[in-house]
Protein backbone atom coordinates (compact mmCIF):
# COMPACT_ATOMS: atom_id res chain seq x y z
CA UNK A 1 0.00 0.00 0.00
CA UNK A 2 1.64 3.34 -1.17
CA UNK A 3 2.24 5.18 1.88
CA UNK A 4 3.03 8.78 1.89
CA UNK A 5 3.88 9.95 6.18
CA UNK A 6 4.19 13.09 8.05
CA UNK A 7 5.85 12.64 10.86
CA UNK A 8 3.98 15.58 12.98
CA UNK A 9 0.35 15.73 13.02
CA UNK A 10 0.09 18.54 15.45
CA UNK A 11 2.61 21.26 16.20
CA UNK A 12 2.40 23.97 18.73
CA UNK A 13 5.24 26.38 18.12
CA UNK A 14 6.00 30.30 19.40
CA UNK A 15 6.70 33.56 17.25
CA UNK A 16 10.76 32.81 15.89
CA UNK A 17 11.18 29.41 16.57
CA UNK A 18 12.94 27.20 13.54
CA UNK A 19 10.51 24.52 12.38
CA UNK A 20 10.74 21.41 10.59
CA UNK A 21 8.08 19.40 8.80
CA UNK A 22 9.28 15.73 7.71
CA UNK A 23 7.94 13.95 4.93
CA UNK A 24 8.57 10.52 3.94
CA UNK A 25 7.00 8.73 0.71
CA UNK A 26 7.92 4.74 -0.03
CA UNK A 27 6.85 4.62 -3.76
CA UNK A 28 10.21 5.67 -5.05
CA UNK A 29 8.28 8.91 -6.86
CA UNK A 30 10.23 11.00 -7.88
CA UNK A 31 8.21 14.47 -7.16
CA UNK A 32 7.63 15.42 -4.11
CA UNK A 33 5.35 18.93 -3.09
CA UNK A 34 4.52 20.92 -0.03
CA UNK A 35 0.91 22.43 -0.07
CA UNK A 36 -0.84 24.68 2.97
CA UNK A 37 -4.37 24.58 3.64
CA UNK A 38 -6.71 27.36 4.45
CA UNK A 39 -9.94 27.19 5.02
CA UNK A 40 -11.74 29.09 1.47
CA UNK A 41 -8.49 28.76 0.04
CA UNK A 42 -8.30 25.59 -0.66
CA UNK A 43 -4.44 24.08 -1.28
CA UNK A 44 -1.76 26.74 -2.31
CA UNK A 45 1.74 24.93 -3.22
CA UNK A 46 4.66 26.48 -1.30
CA UNK A 47 7.38 24.13 -2.50
CA UNK A 48 8.45 21.25 -4.88
CA UNK A 49 10.59 18.89 -5.74
CA UNK A 50 11.37 16.80 -9.07
CA UNK A 51 14.52 15.02 -8.12
CA UNK A 52 17.11 14.99 -4.86
CA UNK A 53 18.56 18.25 -4.47
CA UNK A 54 16.46 19.52 -6.87
CA UNK A 55 13.74 22.37 -5.50
CA UNK A 56 11.25 24.74 -7.08
CA UNK A 57 9.22 27.97 -5.99
CA UNK A 58 5.42 27.26 -6.02
CA UNK A 59 2.77 29.46 -5.17
CA UNK A 60 3.78 30.84 -1.90
CA UNK A 61 7.51 30.16 -1.01
CA UNK A 62 7.95 33.25 0.80
CA UNK A 63 8.56 32.37 4.74
CA UNK A 64 9.85 28.99 3.92
CA UNK A 65 12.62 26.45 2.59
CA UNK A 66 12.85 22.95 1.21
CA UNK A 67 15.35 20.02 1.62
CA UNK A 68 15.39 16.76 -0.60
CA UNK A 69 18.40 15.09 0.70
CA UNK A 70 17.66 11.63 0.23
CA UNK A 71 14.61 10.91 -2.78
CA UNK A 72 12.39 9.38 -0.35
CA UNK A 73 12.70 12.32 2.32
CA UNK A 74 11.08 16.09 1.63
CA UNK A 75 11.37 18.61 4.80
CA UNK A 76 9.89 21.59 4.73
CA UNK A 77 11.84 24.39 7.20
CA UNK A 78 10.51 27.88 8.71
CA UNK A 79 13.15 29.73 9.47
CA UNK A 80 11.53 31.99 11.88
CA UNK A 81 7.73 31.06 12.63
CA UNK A 82 4.81 33.83 12.71
CA UNK A 83 1.42 33.51 13.27
CA UNK A 84 0.19 33.89 9.65
CA UNK A 85 2.38 30.35 8.86
CA UNK A 86 -0.44 28.49 11.23
CA UNK A 87 -1.99 26.23 9.31
CA UNK A 88 -2.39 22.81 7.88
CA UNK A 89 0.31 21.30 6.07
CA UNK A 90 0.05 18.61 3.14
CA UNK A 91 2.76 16.94 1.85
CA UNK A 92 2.61 14.58 -1.64
CA UNK A 93 4.21 13.19 -3.85
CA UNK A 94 4.01 11.29 -7.32
CA UNK A 95 6.06 9.55 -10.44
CA UNK A 96 7.38 10.82 -13.39
CA UNK A 97 6.46 7.84 -15.17
CA UNK A 98 3.53 7.89 -17.63
CA UNK A 99 0.48 7.61 -16.08
CA UNK A 100 -2.67 9.75 -14.37
CA UNK A 101 -0.42 11.95 -12.37
CA UNK A 102 -2.36 11.21 -9.22
CA UNK A 103 -1.03 12.89 -6.04
CA UNK A 104 -0.55 11.05 -2.77
CA UNK A 105 -1.10 13.07 -0.01
CA UNK A 106 0.24 12.39 3.83
CA UNK A 107 -2.43 12.96 6.59
CA UNK A 108 -0.99 16.16 7.12
CA UNK A 109 0.48 18.52 10.02
CA UNK A 110 -1.42 21.01 11.81
CA UNK A 111 0.84 24.07 13.08
CA UNK A 112 0.14 26.29 15.67
CA UNK A 113 2.26 29.82 15.87
CA UNK A 114 1.52 31.37 18.98
CA UNK B 1 -1.61 30.80 -14.27
CA UNK B 2 -3.90 28.40 -13.64
CA UNK B 3 -6.86 29.15 -11.24
CA UNK B 4 -9.31 27.07 -10.22
CA UNK B 5 -12.98 27.73 -8.53
CA UNK B 6 -15.43 26.23 -7.02
CA UNK B 7 -18.14 27.61 -4.48
CA UNK B 8 -17.67 26.64 -1.14
CA UNK B 9 -20.39 25.18 0.36
CA UNK B 10 -23.26 22.39 -0.66
CA UNK B 11 -26.01 21.23 1.62
CA UNK B 12 -28.00 18.26 0.38
CA UNK B 13 -30.50 14.73 2.39
CA UNK B 14 -29.55 12.08 2.46
CA UNK B 15 -30.52 9.49 -0.57
CA UNK B 16 -30.54 12.88 -3.20
CA UNK B 17 -28.12 13.52 -5.80
CA UNK B 18 -25.26 16.47 -4.91
CA UNK B 19 -23.65 17.74 -7.97
CA UNK B 20 -20.31 19.99 -7.28
CA UNK B 21 -19.27 22.34 -9.86
CA UNK B 22 -15.82 23.49 -10.81
CA UNK B 23 -14.48 25.90 -13.60
CA UNK B 24 -10.53 26.36 -14.53
CA UNK B 25 -8.53 28.72 -16.87
CA UNK B 26 -5.45 26.56 -18.42
CA UNK B 27 -7.16 25.53 -22.06
CA UNK B 28 -3.55 22.84 -21.60
CA UNK B 29 -5.43 21.15 -18.87
CA UNK B 30 -4.70 17.47 -19.43
CA UNK B 31 -5.58 15.49 -16.54
CA UNK B 32 -8.74 16.86 -14.16
CA UNK B 33 -9.32 15.52 -10.72
CA UNK B 34 -11.35 15.06 -7.70
CA UNK B 35 -9.94 14.72 -4.58
CA UNK B 36 -12.11 13.64 -1.28
CA UNK B 37 -10.78 15.09 2.24
CA UNK B 38 -12.82 13.58 5.33
CA UNK B 39 -11.96 15.55 8.71
CA UNK B 40 -8.43 15.24 10.16
CA UNK B 41 -7.25 13.45 7.44
CA UNK B 42 -5.29 14.12 4.08
CA UNK B 43 -6.47 14.43 0.62
CA UNK B 44 -7.46 10.98 -1.61
CA UNK B 45 -7.94 10.93 -5.09
CA UNK B 46 -12.01 10.20 -5.65
CA UNK B 47 -11.64 9.35 -9.60
CA UNK B 48 -10.07 11.85 -12.37
CA UNK B 49 -11.32 12.59 -16.24
CA UNK B 50 -8.79 12.80 -19.28
CA UNK B 51 -9.06 16.48 -20.65
CA UNK B 52 -10.17 14.08 -24.32
CA UNK B 53 -12.74 12.93 -22.27
CA UNK B 54 -16.22 14.71 -21.64
CA UNK B 55 -17.83 11.88 -19.26
CA UNK B 56 -16.54 9.21 -16.85
CA UNK B 57 -19.26 7.01 -14.25
CA UNK B 58 -17.60 5.31 -11.30
CA UNK B 59 -20.47 3.85 -9.48
CA UNK B 60 -22.31 6.18 -7.66
CA UNK B 61 -19.77 8.98 -9.01
CA UNK B 62 -20.36 10.90 -12.42
CA UNK B 63 -17.75 13.19 -13.79
CA UNK B 64 -18.95 15.34 -16.78
CA UNK B 65 -15.92 17.99 -18.54
CA UNK B 66 -17.18 20.68 -20.48
CA UNK B 67 -14.16 22.30 -22.06
CA UNK B 68 -15.10 24.86 -24.24
CA UNK B 69 -16.55 26.40 -20.95
CA UNK B 70 -13.92 24.90 -18.91
CA UNK B 71 -16.50 23.36 -16.50
CA UNK B 72 -16.40 20.65 -14.36
CA UNK B 73 -18.92 18.56 -12.21
CA UNK B 74 -18.71 15.79 -9.66
CA UNK B 75 -22.01 14.44 -9.44
CA UNK B 76 -22.89 12.14 -6.40
CA UNK B 77 -25.80 9.48 -7.00
CA UNK B 78 -27.67 8.74 -3.38
CA UNK B 79 -25.37 10.80 -1.20
CA UNK B 80 -25.36 9.01 2.19
CA UNK B 81 -24.17 11.05 5.75
CA UNK B 82 -20.57 9.15 5.20
CA UNK B 83 -20.07 11.79 1.57
CA UNK B 84 -19.73 14.64 3.91
CA UNK B 85 -16.24 15.93 3.20
CA UNK B 86 -14.63 18.27 1.75
CA UNK B 87 -14.44 18.05 -2.34
CA UNK B 88 -11.37 19.63 -4.17
CA UNK B 89 -11.29 19.78 -7.87
CA UNK B 90 -7.59 19.55 -9.19
CA UNK B 91 -6.14 20.17 -12.66
CA UNK B 92 -2.65 19.14 -13.98
CA UNK B 93 -1.13 21.45 -16.89
CA UNK B 94 0.40 20.21 -19.78
CA UNK B 95 4.20 18.62 -19.28
CA UNK B 96 5.25 19.87 -22.96
CA UNK B 97 7.10 22.23 -21.71
CA UNK B 98 8.66 20.14 -19.41
CA UNK B 99 8.54 22.47 -16.45
CA UNK B 100 5.42 21.12 -14.61
CA UNK B 101 7.01 18.44 -13.11
CA UNK B 102 3.33 17.11 -12.21
CA UNK B 103 2.33 20.18 -10.35
CA UNK B 104 -1.65 20.22 -9.52
CA UNK B 105 -3.30 23.24 -8.77
CA UNK B 106 -6.22 22.92 -6.40
CA UNK B 107 -9.99 25.05 -6.26
CA UNK B 108 -10.70 26.20 -2.69
CA UNK B 109 -12.61 23.15 -1.85
CA UNK B 110 -16.44 22.32 -1.24
CA UNK B 111 -17.90 21.89 1.49
CA UNK B 112 -20.78 19.14 1.12
CA UNK B 113 -23.00 18.62 4.48
CA UNK B 114 -25.28 15.33 4.16
CA UNK B 115 -28.19 15.83 6.56
CA UNK B 116 -30.35 12.38 7.48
Amino acid sequence: DVKVTQSSRYLVKRTGEKVFLECVQDMDHENMFWYRQDPGLGLRLIYFSYDVKMKEKGDIPEGYSVSREKKERFSLILESASTNQTSMYLCASSTSSVGTGELFFGEGSRLTVL
Amino acid sequence: GEDVEQSLFLSVREGDSSVINCTYTDSSSTYLYWYKQEPGAGLQLLTYIFSNMDMKQDQRLTVLLNKKDKHLSLRIADTQTGDSAIYFCAERASDAGGTSYGKLTFGQGTILTVHP
